[in-house]
This record gives C-alpha cells, sequence and structure tokens, in this order.
C-alpha cells in the first residue's frame, strides 16, 4: 500500500544530542514536508522540499536540518541548537498543485530528557 | 501573508448533537480549502476539500462549502457519534508569495478539539 512511513514512532533524546527523525513516501511524490505540533499551536513549517537536491527553510527552521537526497526520503536532523525539541513531529507529501491534498505519516513524539 | 482562524476549543457535544466548527481565511490569491482531522498519537488525514467559491465538500456526514464572500468554510455535521472526536484541522493552499509556478504553500490553522459524549 501506498503511504508515508515515520519511524520511530516514539524517540527520547539528551539534551545536548543530535538526533534523525526518519521519513519516507512511496506516493512518488515531488513534494515534502515536516511540521512541527504543539498542544494550542496548530502545525508549524519547518522545512520543505519541491525536488530532489533542493529544500526551503519553513517558519521554524532554526534548530534543525533536513537533506534529500532521494524522491523518497526527507530525513530530519534536530540538532543540539534546537532550544526546545520536545514536540510531535509531522513529515508529509504531495503532488505540487494548489487542488491536491497532503498525505500525512503517523508522526513521531521526540522527548529531550 | 496567507493565515487561517478557527473556533477555539475544545468543543464538548452529546451524540447525535449538531456539530459547526467556524473557520475563516485570509488569502492573497485563490486558495483550495481543506479539512483535516487527527486522532489521538496519529497523523492528519484529509476530510474534505472545496477548489473554488460555492464548492460544497463532503465526506462521513461531515460537510462545508467554500464562501468567497464571507471567506469563511466552516465544517459541519448534523449528527456527531464518539467516533468522530478527534482535532480538526482547517487549511488552506494557496501559491507561495513571490514564487514561480507550481510553488503552493499549505496554511494550517491552530486545531479545534472536540469530544463527543455517549
Amino acid at each position: 500500500d501506498g503511504g508515508i512511513t515515520q519511524s520511530p514512532k516514539y524517540l527520547f533524546r539528551k539534551e545536548g544530542q543530535n538526533v534523525t527523525l526518519s521519513c519516507e513516501q512511496n506516493l512518488n511524490h515531488d513534494a515534502m514536508y515536516w511540521y512541527r505540533q504543539d498542544p494550542g499551536q496548530g502545525l508549524r513549517l519547518i522545512y520543505y522540499s519541491q525536488i530532489v537536491n533542493d529544500f526551503q527553510k519553513g517558519d521554524i527552521a532554526e534548530g534543525y536540518s533536513v537533506s534529500r537526497e532521494k524522491k523518497e526520503s526527507f530525513p530530519l536532523t534536530v540538532t543540539s541548537a534546537q532550544k526546545n525539541p520536545t514536540a510531535f513531529y509531522l513529515c508529509a507529501s504531495s503532488i505540487e498543485g494548489i487542488n491536491t491534498e497532503a498525505f500525512f505519516g503517523q508522526g513521531t513524539r521526540l522527548t529531550v530528557v | 501573508g496567507n493565515s487561517v482562524t478557527q473556533m477555539e476549543g475544545p468543543v464538548t457535544l452529546s451524540e447525535e448533537a449538531f456539530l459547526t466548527i467556524n473557520c475563516t481565511y485570509t488569502a492573497t490569491g485563490y486558495p483550495s480549502l481543506f479539512w483535516y482531522v487527527q486522532y489521538p498519537g496519529e497523523g492528519l488525514q484529509l476530510l474534505l476539500k472545496a477548489t473554488k467559491a460555492d464548492d460544497k465538500g463532503s465526506n462521513k456526514g461531515f460537510e462545508a462549502t467554500y464562501r468567497k464572500e464571507t471567506t469563511s468554510f466552516h465544517l459541519e455535521k448534523g449528527s456527531v457519534q464518539v467516533s468522530d472526536s478527534a482535532v480538526y484541522f482547517c487549511a488552506l493552499s494557496d501559491k507561495k508569495k513571490n514564487s514561480g509556478a507550481g510553488s503552493y504553500q499549505l496554511t494550517f490553522g491552530k486545531g479545534t478539539k472536540l469530544s463527543v459524549i455517549p
């Protein structure tokens, strides 16, 4: 079945460590996105990529990094520079176009301990 | 810039009650409008969408009509069930500012939590 897979579902990290969240899609979508979700804040865009080997900063990119070496993969690294990394992270993909929906993964809950 | 404003939650209803969740938007172009639903601990799923003025999106008993004159896309359901308990997000898709062709941005509201009690 086609879809987006995020792993792991739960992740614990010590302060000062970098951690990478995985996102893979087999929908053949060009565009991929990373969002952060905090209670009462809705979804905030971290990074997005419209094509392989290219990505753009979203509204809250500081402390995060991404790569897009393959069409189906868009990993997110949460670096030690991110001041408040505990959150629910959602990856999405879409066909680029105004009418098209975004498909979301199941999310990764990151907790800094 | 673009923005989406939803009614504040949480909303608590009894089973079989009528549901309305208000959503208004601001956009520079002619956006497409969406409602997404998020069940506890999961990602978002598309519930319905409308791509032009006066379009009505519908799915699973939920409906929303694209009202350009009031820049609104309110979500309604005639009779809610316990299984409808979730967080609902209104969203719009519009062309990114100062971008070339084929470059679109999805903007979300903050979400409205719905709890339906038996």
